[in-house]
């Protein structure tokens, strides 16, 4: 079975520039999250999707946004962006959200350089 | 305001010695503790997980203690293997929180034949 996909897995913007990354959840997972990992820090939360709808934003600006398709896909935009912005990007996939056991499955991430 | 710390930047350990990664917390509002292991090039994978109501669950060789009122957990890896080596991360979740994770900063851990 395939796990937690996003592309691209590398990705070189200018400051200003706005980028669209995407993730595939694990086929019947309905929950996808996108964290941010700065080099030499945790990930830090983003925001959580279920069945569509946003279930959680974390301490980010507006020029971050999110959505997910009918087929359980998801999308992360930023825009304006900045030279903080330049991070790994990991997406995450679950089951449900309902479930403390519930684990989180992570994709290997985009790598988001902006110069 | 990091919620969730962990302190030791890295650790390295003598393969099949005993590996001690800690993590401490603030908010009295985690419930729910995860470690994660990740590889470099890879996305973190979870490793094992304890409840509030817990103060130790076992999985093979790893080991999570949980002390509630010192707000602070510690996972055990023993005996540790050369492909332990690995960055390490504590996280934290609330109840109701939808797995929502707070991560700590990780600990690289390096595990030496």
């Amino acid at each position: 079975d395939a796990g937690v996909t996003q592309s691209p897995t590398h990705l070189i913007k200018t400051r200003g520039q706005h980028v669209t990354l995407r993730c595939s959840p694990i086929s019947g997972h309905k929950s996808v999250s996108w964290y941010q990992q700065v080099l030499g820090q945790g990930p830090q939360f983003i925001f959580q999707y279920y069945e569509k709808e946003e279930r959680g934003r974390g301490n980010f600006p507006d020029r971050f946004s999110a959505r997910q398709f009918p087929n359980y896909s998801s999308e992360l935009n930023v825009n304006a962006l900045l030279l903080g912005d330049s991070a790994l990007y990991l997406c995450a996939s679950s089951i449900d959200i309902f479930s403390t056991n519930e684990k989180l499955f992570f994709g290997s991430g985009t790598q988001l350089s902006v110069l | 305001d990091q919620q969730v710390k962990q302190n030791s930047p890295s650790l390295s350990v003598q393969e099949g010695r005993i590996s001690i990664l800690n993590c401490d917390y603030t908010n009295s509002m985690f419930d729910y503790f995860l470690w994660y292991k990740k590889y470099p090039a890879e996305g973190p994978t979870f490793l094992i997980s304890i409840s509030s109501i817990k103060d130790k669950n076992e999985d093979g060789r790893f080991t999570v203690f949980l002390n509630k009122s010192a707000k602070h957990l510690s996972l055990h890896i023993v005996p540790s293997q050369p492909g332990d080596s690995a960055v390490y991360f504590c996280a934290a979740m609330g109840l109701n929180a939808g797995n929502m994770l707070t991560f700590g900063g990780g600990t690289r851990l390096m595990v030496k034949p």
